[in-house]
């Protein structure tokens, strides 16, 4: 996990609230990434973000919302127009071309 | 359409037998492929990472082997330990052009390691 603190572990939320997942780190890192992973699916891209105070849309991006306003946090917030937001959620980071470090993630109940 | 296929979809072997297993991937340009490894419930953990050049990278009892020409990996687990209990999942990034490469992931490979 690192220098990546993902919060809460677990959040359990009714169908049509909007919910922010926190995702902190103390790497350094320009690159923050998003992910969604689904059982029996490889992970999926929502959101990147290579620089504070920009984002991209990844793969997935719809019913979603990120914001880059420090360079060590990457808030991602589930809206209520996300259609299956139940998932394990991980945020990532990387400098440059290297690899890769994920947190520990969130696992996102919706009922 | 870039893919990465990984193989089985899951396996139990007994604890001290070795285990391998297979990623095939349709990605292009290739980059790099890496090996992660994903406890129940944490974030996946890199193992190895192999550029084209290289045909075999081992760390610890993990030894990752390449074939850019049959566009295949496998990772070879020596001497299982219920620790090895994982997800195993390959990841091959793609050059895309800009100042990050795509990453494709495969659906990974749940290794159970019995006593």
């Amino acid at each position: 996990d690192g220098g990546i603190t993902q919060s809460p572990k677990y959040l359990f939320r009714k169908e049509g609230q909007n919910v922010t997942l926190s995702c902190e780190q103390n790497l350094n890192h320009d690159a923050m990434y998003w992910y969604r992973q689904d059982p029996g699916q490889g992970l999926r891209l929502i959101y990147y973000s290579q620089i504070v105070n920009d984002f991209q849309k990844g793969d997935i991006a719809e019913g979603y919302s990120v914001s880059r306003e420090k360079k060590e946090s990457f808030p991602l917030t589930v809206t209520s127009a996300q259609k299956n937001p139940t998932a394990f959620y991980l945020c990532a980071t990387r400098q440059g071309s290297y690899e890769q470090y994920f947190g520990p993630g969130t696992r996102l109940t919706v009922t | 359409k870039n893919q990465v296929e990984q193989s089985p979809q899951s396996l139990i072997i007994l604890e001290g037998k070795n285990c391998t297993l297979q990623c095939n991937y349709t990605v292009s340009p290739f980059s790099n492929l890496r090996w992660y490894k994903q406890d129940t419930g944490r974030g996946p953990v890199s193992l190895t990472i192999m550029t084209f050049s290289e045909n075999t990278k081992s760390n610890g009892r993990y030894t990752a082997t390449l074939d850019a020409d049959t566009k295949q990996s496998s990772l070879h687990i020596t001497a299982s330990q219920l620790s090895d209990s994982a997800s195993y999942i390959c990841v091959v990034s793609a050059r895309d052009g800009g100042a990050t490469n795509k990453l494709i992931f495969g659906t990974g490979t749940l290794l159970a390691v019995q006593p």
